[in-house]
């Protein structure tokens, strides 16, 4: 099992549906990032949070809209998707975002459909 | 040029033999490097991490970095048919952007 937890695994929604992907770690790790890994192909990054404020946004398309609660979630908003949009969803922490020293936990991802 | 490039052609071997990984980059400011595994359908797992030049054994597993050659390698010893998952390398340089590879599939075949 990993550390880091998210939920669900599995969601299938339509193309006008408003779902939101959930993450949780509980490392005490202080940068949060959300991926994007398509069939056959690495991660892409899609944000990344640094003690709970916005760092990066790798030009993500606006439909998908981060948030971080707190310091152990971390949740991916999702409106109005495309079927291009479809994807296993990777969540990840690690101590910090800065230093470089710092490596990424992943956890099982949510593996969504877009109809 | 990517900045990392990993021949993501699958690999088939017979169960007992040794896998053989590797990646090469072309950024000089990487400092830190790891393999993840991933299995099917499962996020990837923090297989090894180092980040000096050298080697690190962790048991069936050796991950090798040659900075000057900016060439780092994987092995597998007496693989499992349990080891047949999808092998990233990874590195990442003064801040925590990790440029991945393509990925190799590994099959053991028992």
């Amino acid at each position: 099992d990993t550390e880091v937890t998210q939920t669900p695994k599995h969601l299938v929604m339509g193309m006008t549906n408003k779902k939101s992907l959930k993450c949780e770690q509980h490392m005490g790790h202080r940068a949060m990032y959300w991926y994007k890994q398509k069939a056959k192909k690495p991660p892409e990054l899609m944000f990344v949070y640094s003690y709970e404020k916005l760092s990066i946004n790798e030009s993500v398309p606006s439909r998908f809209s981060p948030e971080c609660p707190n310091s152990s979630l971390l949740n991916l908003h999702l409106h109005a998707l495309q079927p291009e949009d479809s994807a296993l969803y990777l969540c990840a922490s690690s101590e910090s975002w800065t230093g470089g020293n710092q490596p990424q936990h992943f956890g099982d991802g949510t593996r969504l459909s877009i109809l | 040029q990517k900045e990392v490039e990993q021949d993501p052609g699958p690999l088939s071997v017979p169960e007992g033999a040794i896998v053989s990984l590797n990646c090469t980059y072309s950024n000089s400011a990487f400092q830190y490097f790891m393999w993840y595994r991933q299995y099917s359908r499962k996020g990837p797992e923090l297989l090894m991490y180092t980040y000096s030049s050298g080697n690190k054994e962790d048991g069936r597993f050796t991950a090798q970095v040659d900075k000057s050659s900016k060439y780092i390698s994987l092995f597998i010893r007496d693989s499992q048919p349990s080891d047949s998952a999808t092998y990233l390398c990874a590195m990442m340089g003064g801040n925590n952007r990790l440029a991945f590879g393509k990925g190799n599939q590994v099959v053991v075949i028992p």
